[in-house]
């Protein structure tokens, strides 16, 4: 069974960095784009970033551009999600989610995490 | 940015109503737009991409349409299940933007 799952979320203080971290199994990792999504409390759903299944390929929303780095490690079947320079702006629900293709692009997000919990207070 | 507007913000439908949700791309994207549901306190679940091809293991009471700016996600015949919020998203192009969605309450 397809599985994601997202760690590394709490409460952190304004400016600071956080890590999180997307561990997955059922399929082969190396194979897929996957993509960071959060959701403020009480709003929308927000892209964050895509990342392609071999890594060399990065895209940011403008939001968290320059801020914000996805990576990812193959021989772990991990995805990442390193953030600095924190607000309040950043406070949210972050998920993890598993593109249809290897690059993100025109596909869905066919497998989404739990998410994670990131306070900036 | 390309925007991605839902309507209706929010339906309330009795079981076995079919039930409709629009989302408008403020500019053509062929049909690379995905659906979305997302019950409280959960995580969005996958229901169509391409516009129109239905996730493996969806009801086949979804069904989405469309092509350009113009797309649909419709509920044939609403189950007390269906309630929560429907988000539509774009993948033709970056960012990839999501609509802001619509919630579905069973009456």
């Amino acid at each position: 069974q397809m599985q994601v799952v997202e760690s590394g979320g709490g409460v952190v203080q304004p400016t600071r960095s956080l890590r999180l971290s997307c561990a997955t199994s059922g399929f082969v990792f190396s194979n897929y784009g996957f993509h960071w999504v959060r959701q403020a409390p009480g709003k929308g759903l927000e892209w964050v970033a895509v990342i392609s299944h071999d890594g060399e390929t990065k895209f940011y929303a403008d939001s968290v551009k320059s801020r914000f780095t996805i990576y990812r490690d193959n021989s772990k079947d991990a995805l990442y999600l390193q953030m600095r320079a924190l607000s309040g702006e950043d406070t949210a629900v972050y998920y993890c989610a598993k593109s249809q293709n290897g690059m993100g692009y025109q596909s869905g997000m066919d497998v989404w995490g739990p998410g994670t919990m990131v306070t900036v207070s | 940015d390309i925007r991605m507007t839902q309507y209706p913000s929010s339906v309330s439908a009795s079981v076995g109503d079919r039930v409709t949700i629009t989302c408008r791309a403020s500019q053509g994207i062929t049909t690379w737009v995905a659906w979305y549901q997302q019950k409280p306190g959960r995580a969005p679940k996958f229901l169509v991409y391409a516009a129109s091809r239905l996730q493996t293991g969806v009801p086949s009471r979804f069904s989405g349409s469309g092509s350009g700016t113009e797309f649909t996600l419709t509920i044939s015949s609403l189950q007390p299940e269906d309630i929560g919020t429907y988000f539509c998203q774009q993948t033709n192009s970056l960012p990839f933007t999501f609509g802001p969605g619509t919630k579905v309450h069973v009456k």
